[in-house]
């Protein structure tokens, strides 16, 4: 069975510092796919990024920044300079044999962003 | 990307009485799945529905609670029956795609 562990339940940092948000995994799968999530109060779930289990390479996106470790079982998310608009529930997630199966999803991280 | 359009976005409903979730994707899709999110907590996975098959459902929920239907390649409906205060959620459907996971807006349901 797959889990996902956001150990991080919550997190407040006032704007412009860099936070990290954490995620570990569990899956005996050789291939899976990890993904993040952001959920603004609004509630709709925005896609944020999906990495394969065959692709270590951190990933920059603008202020965003993913580091996927599989030797520590572990795909967590950085954002630097933070601001207000950052400030949301993020949920890591991993599927196997994509798009057949459901997401898992850990328990989230709320981010609050203080001006 | 491909869009979900989901419905109602939000209703409040008496006790006892059912609530049908609509879901409409702009392309064909396999699999679908729905989800509930109660207040402050993750998705937890309903039901999984496959076009021409009956959806299959996770530990704790039941088809005569929550009955799915699948009559095509784009289309689901999920329906909340005999409510009570605690199907208070919100409920989301999703379905694959090359890139991840869509999801529609959410249905906030408040059983009151």
């Amino acid at each position: 069975a797959q889990k996902v562990t956001q150990a991080q339940t919550e997190i407040s940092v006032v704007e412009k510092e860099d936070v990290t948000l954490d995620c570990v995994y569990e899956t005996r799968d050789t291939t899976y796919y990890l993904f993040w999530y952001k959920q603004p109060p609004s509630g709709e779930l925005v896609f944020l990024i999906r990495r394969n289990s065959f692709d270590e390479q951190n990933e920059i996106s603008g202020r965003y920044s993913w580091n996927f470790q599989k030797s520590t079982s572990s795909f967590n998310f950085t954002i630097t300079a933070s601001q207000v608009v950052d400030s949301a529930v993020y949920f890591c997630a991993l599927s196997v044999n994509s798009g057949n199966t459901p997401l898992v999803f850990g328990k989230g991280t709320r981010l609050s962003v203080i001006a | 990307s491909a869009v979900i359009s989901q419905k109602p976005s939000r209703d409040i409903c008496q006790r006892g009485t059912s609530l049908t979730i609509q879901c409409q994707v702009d392309s064909q899709v396999t699999m679908m799945f729905w989800y509930r999110q109660q207040p402050g907590q993750s998705l937890t996975l309903i039901a999984t529905a496959n076009q021409g098959s009956e959806a299959t459902y996770e530990s704790g929920f039941v088809i005569d609670k929550f009955p799915i239907s699948r009559p095509n390649l784009t289309f689901s409906t999920l329906t909340v029956s005999n409510m009570s205060p605690e199907d208070s959620s919100i409920y989301l459907c999703s379905a694959s795609f090359d890139r991840g996971y869509t999801f529609g807006s959410g249905t906030r349901l408040t059983v009151v």
